[in-house]
């Protein structure tokens, strides 16, 4: 990913509106992506994913979108609460394949104000 | 709680000493990842591990090593420390009928080279 070096891009947003990340993906031939949730002091957490044949896929309380055309993803999340204060990353995994190289993006931090 | 568990937690090394980190995977899974993150930025692949066998390396050079082992815990050594490796480590299983892109991580193990 790129570095942004120690000043993540940050979303604050009111507890209870909906949060909106943004990612954008280096690869045209990646094929599978992944957002990922990372709190202070603890590793990423799997979110959700999406494969390059779909534009949009629904979890509890997100939603990620994928537009190709533009090699864009976002990661909606509904209801934001305070424990969705974290830094996200977008990852792609270049092959679908036993090789599960994921290349993540530089982050993005989600406050929530209460 | 990933059920995969790093050890140390935090260490120190002066420069051109050698450091091994520890990884125990989630009961399972056969394939174990590592990745470098360094501060404000996104986890970095280093390389992965299928059944004892590296199986796809990022860019890093050859002074960063690793193993399985039957049980499929993992090393990962790094020789001659350089000030730029310090960072948190992060280990990451997968396998055992989960999604592609669904990395189990540790917590990971902070170096600091001095």
């Amino acid at each position: 990913g790129e570095s942004v070096g120690l000043h993540l891009p940050t979303l604050s947003v009111q507890e209870g509106d909906n949060s909106i990340i943004n990612c954008a993906y280096s690869n045209s031939a990646s094929d599978y992506f992944i957002w990922y949730k990372q709190e202070s002091g603890k590793g990423p957490q799997f979110i959700i994913d999406i494969r390059s044949n779909m534009d949009k896929r629904q979890g509890q309380r997100v939603t990620v979108l994928l537009n190709k055309t533009v090699k864009h993803l976002s990661l909606q999340i509904a209801a934001t609460q305070p424990g969705d204060s974290a830094v996200y990353f977008c990852a792609e995994n270049p092959r679908m394949d036993s090789s599960y190289k994921l290349i993540f993006g530089s982050g993005t931090r989600l406050l929530v104000r209460p | 709680e990933t059920g995969v568990t790093q050890s140390p937690t935090h260490l120190i090394k002066t420069r051109g000493q050698q450091v091994t980190l520890r990884c125990s995977s989630q009961s399972g899974h056969n394939t174990v990842s590592w990745y470098q993150q360094a501060l404000g930025q996104g986890p970095q692949f280093i390389f992965q591990y299928y059944r004892e066998e590296e199986n796809g390396r990022g860019n890093f050079p050859p002074r960063f090593s690793g193993l399985q082992f039957p049980n499929y815990s993992s090393e990962l050594n790094v020789n001659a420390l350089e000030l730029d490796d310090s960072a948190l480590y992060l280990c990451a299983s997968s396998g055992g009928g989960a999604r592609p892109g669904e990395l189990f991580f540790g917590e990971g193990s902070r170096l600091t080279v001095l």
